[in-house]
């Protein structure tokens, strides 16, 4: 069965003390990774693409990391509006259908 | 702004009683999705609808009914709403090439919070 799991569950920072975030997957032909900032009350917001092992995305404090099985997501001296859940998806196929397989997500909270 | 807009925030339904959800984007795209997301589990495919006049079932389509009003709308119908159906649920349209962040990108609206008692 194809699936998406996130981990840790939680992960608790203090402002300046770099982690990672993982998403390991098993799905027939990966199509595209995605990552998602999700703040409370709020619909996820846009992060990342990763089409292909190897490829790196960086944005601001975050970059984003991809091999054959799993995904990282690395916060670099996180600040506490950094603090969200944050979600990864994967596209198995290329189709009309569009259908991700989103993962549970992992908390984030970034103490000053 | 641009964006996905769902309408109502919240909404409390007792057992058996009926309700539509409202979502439009203003951002020309293509294809819409429905969600929910319930606690410890990811965002559950509901119905999407791939471009204006189609809609098919996601993963877990049971209970929901889904219309696609033209291409800003789409709605997402609870006939017989049941506690099971307690959850947040989220509109999203997917853009193509040429939009802001390009084709495959989910733009998702802020979200209804649905209580069935």
């Amino acid at each position: 069965e194809d699936q998406v799991t996130q981990s840790p569950e939680a992960l608790r920072l203090q402002e300046g003390e770099s982690s990672s975030l993982n998403c390991s997957y098993t799905v027939s032909g990966l199509r595209g990774l995605f990552w998602y900032r999700q703040d409370p009350g709020k619909g996820p917001e846009f992060l990342f693409t990763l089409y292909s092992a190897g490829e790196e995305k960086e944005k601001e404090r975050l970059k984003a990391t991809l091999t054959k099985k799993e995904s990282f997501l690395h916060i670099t001296a996180p600040k506490p509006e950094d603090s969200a859940t944050y979600l990864c998806a994967v596209q198995e196929n290329w189709d009309s259908s569009y259908k991700l397989i989103f993962g549970s997500g992992t908390r984030l909270l970034v103490r000053p | 702004n641009a964006g996905v807009t769902q309408t109502p925030k919240f909404q409390v339904l007792k057992t058996g009683q009926s309700m539509t959800l409202q979502c439009a984007q203003d951002m020309n795209h293509n294809s819409m999705y429905w969600y929910r997301q319930d606690p410890g589990m990811g965002l559950r495919l509901i119905y999407y609808s791939a471009s204006e006049g189609t809609t098919d079932k996601g993963e877990v389509p049971n209970g929901y009914n889904v219309s696609r009003l033209n291409k800003r709308e789409f709605s997402l119908r609870l006939e017989s709403a049941a506690p099971s159906q307690t959850s947040v649920y989220f509109c999203a349209s997917r853009g193509s090439a040429g939009t802001t962040y390009g084709a495959n990108v989910l733009t998702f609206g802020a979200g209804s919070r649905l209580t069935v008692l």
